[in-house]
């Protein structure tokens, strides 16, 4: 996977926009963003992915940079439930032995407080 | 729609013993299967994928393996388990490239 880069963590207040940006400057061209949380003791939830183009869907809008070496996630109107650490991956490309092989970091460990 | 199942979620083994975890799909067929493990503090990671029935590729050397008698059964195992084997699996199959869909996760604590 390409390398991702993000902060450790953030705060949010509640109903608040949260803004969770991640560096992947070392993208290909054919490389989508893929973007994943991870509730306590929960397994990771897939959120969203895009390759060029901005996404929305009902959990958030992904906002990828027109040179494709940086996006940020947008939940815009954080609660208290979506405290959970949210992970930026780039998988390697589409198909071939990397299918569903995901490398997940650290991410970001996002609270939100009321 | 698709679901995915898996158990026991939460086990308690002593070292040596052996280990099976087992999880199952819904909904789809000849899907990508894949086990992952959390350990405490730790990002996840990659053990087992398969492809299809009696199809395993093996990502890390370790103590565990895995096999899939079925379409859509996964199955992890250990003949004895290590204390370093403890942690949180999690079974997965992937929708697309990068779009996994998790199950609830097995909590394993080895003692």
């Amino acid at each position: 996977d390409a390398k991702t880069t993000q902060p450790t963590s953030m705060d949010c207040a509640e109903g608040r926009a949260a803004n969770l940006p991640c560096n992947h400057s070392t993208i290909s061209g054919n490389e989508y963003v893929y973007w994943y949380r991870q509730i306590h003791s929960q397994g990771p939830q897939y959120i969203i992915h895009g390759l060029k183009n901005n996404e929305t869907n009902e959990m958030a809008s992904l906002i990828i940079t027109e040179d494709r070496k940086s996006s940020t996630l947008i939940l815009p109107h954080a609660t208290l439930r979506d405290t959970a650490v949210y992970y930026c991956i780039v998988p390697l490309g589409a198909g071939g032995t990397s299918y569903g092989k995901l490398t997940f970091g650290q991410g970001t460990i996002l609270t939100v407080h009321p | 729609s698709q679901t995915i199942h898996q158990w026991p979620a939460t086990l308690v083994q002593p070292v040596g013993s052996p280990l099976s975890l087992e999880c199952t799909v819904e909904g789809t067929s000849n899907p990508n299967l894949y086990w992952y493990r959390q350990a405490a503090g730790r990002g996840l990671q990659l053990l087992f994928y398969s492809v299809g029935i009696g199809q395993i590729s093996s990502e890390v050397p370790q103590n565990l393996s895995a096999s899939r008698p079925q379409d859509r059964q996964f199955i992890l195992s250990s003949k004895k388990l290590l204390l370093s084997d403890s942690g949180f699996y999690l079974c997965a199959w992937s929708a697309g490239p990068g779009e996994l869909f998790f199950g609830e996760g097995s909590r394993l604590t080895v003692l």
